[in-house]
């Protein structure tokens, strides 16, 4: 099974600040990489899927990367809404997997 | 709009079985494959399964394999996880979803497993 390990798995942050959250995986594959931010008590929603496709009606501030085994995910200017945790999840083989999450905090 | 609703969750002793339904509608549910993922309390998110779109094809994790059952309806627009053998861990929110990277999620359906 192909490991996801984010990091980090907590940041403190301020609005305005620009935001890396990174995706390190066990094995290499192309672009099969999805983004997702979670909030308290809701699902997930899907901010990047193929590694850098910017899912429809999501900011532009949310920009994805990576190939291989580093992807990341970068918020180019916080805001309030974006503290959430955040996840990765890889769907290039079974079993699908996904990064053990990143909470972003209000500093 | 797409809707995904979740049942059948509830308190369950352990050893016991539970089935999980998710009716969807708003999309052409037979052209999709669906996916359950779970996230116990105060966890992160777990894949469990995924079913392709004719219902030929499915994948479970390690950690239900043998124990749970993803399978469809595409006549009923319905997506079913048939989980026997149900221990403590499995307790979560169980979440159906449209796809393999989803953009589309349930609102979850609670499972607690405990005697």
């Amino acid at each position: 099974a192909i490991q996801l390990t984010q990091s980090p798995s907590s940041l403190s942050a301020s609005v305005g600040d620009r935001v890396t959250i990174t995706c390190r995986a066990s094995q290499g594959f192309s672009s099969t990489l999805a983004w997702y931010q979670q909030k308290p008590g809701k699902a997930p929603k899907l901010l990047i899927y193929d590694a850098s496709s910017l899912e429809s009606g999501v900011p532009s501030r949310f920009s994805g990367s990576g190939s291989g085994t580093d992807f990341t995910l970068t918020i180019s200017s916080l805001q309030p809404e974006d503290f959430a945790t955040y996840y990765c999840q890889q769907f290039n083989s079974y079993p699908i997997t996904f990064g053990q999450g990143t909470r972003l905090e209000i500093k | 709009d797409v809707q995904l609703l979740e049942s059948g969750g509830g308190l369950v002793q352990p050893g016991g079985s539970l089935r999980l339904s998710c009716a969807a509608s708003g999309f052409t549910f037979s052209n999709y494959a669906m996916t359950w993922v779970r996230q116990a309390p105060g966890k992160g998110l777990e894949w469990v399964s995924v079913v392709s779109a004719n219902g030929g094809n499915t994948y479970h994790a390690d950690s239900v394999k043998g124990r749970f059952t993803i399978s469809r309806d595409n006549s009923k627009n319905t997506l079913y996880l048939q989980m026997n053998s149900l221990r403590a861990e499995d307790t979560a929110v169980y979440f159906c979803a449209q796809g393999l990277f989803p953009r589309y999620w349930g609102q979850g359906a609670l499972v607690t497993v405990s005697s």
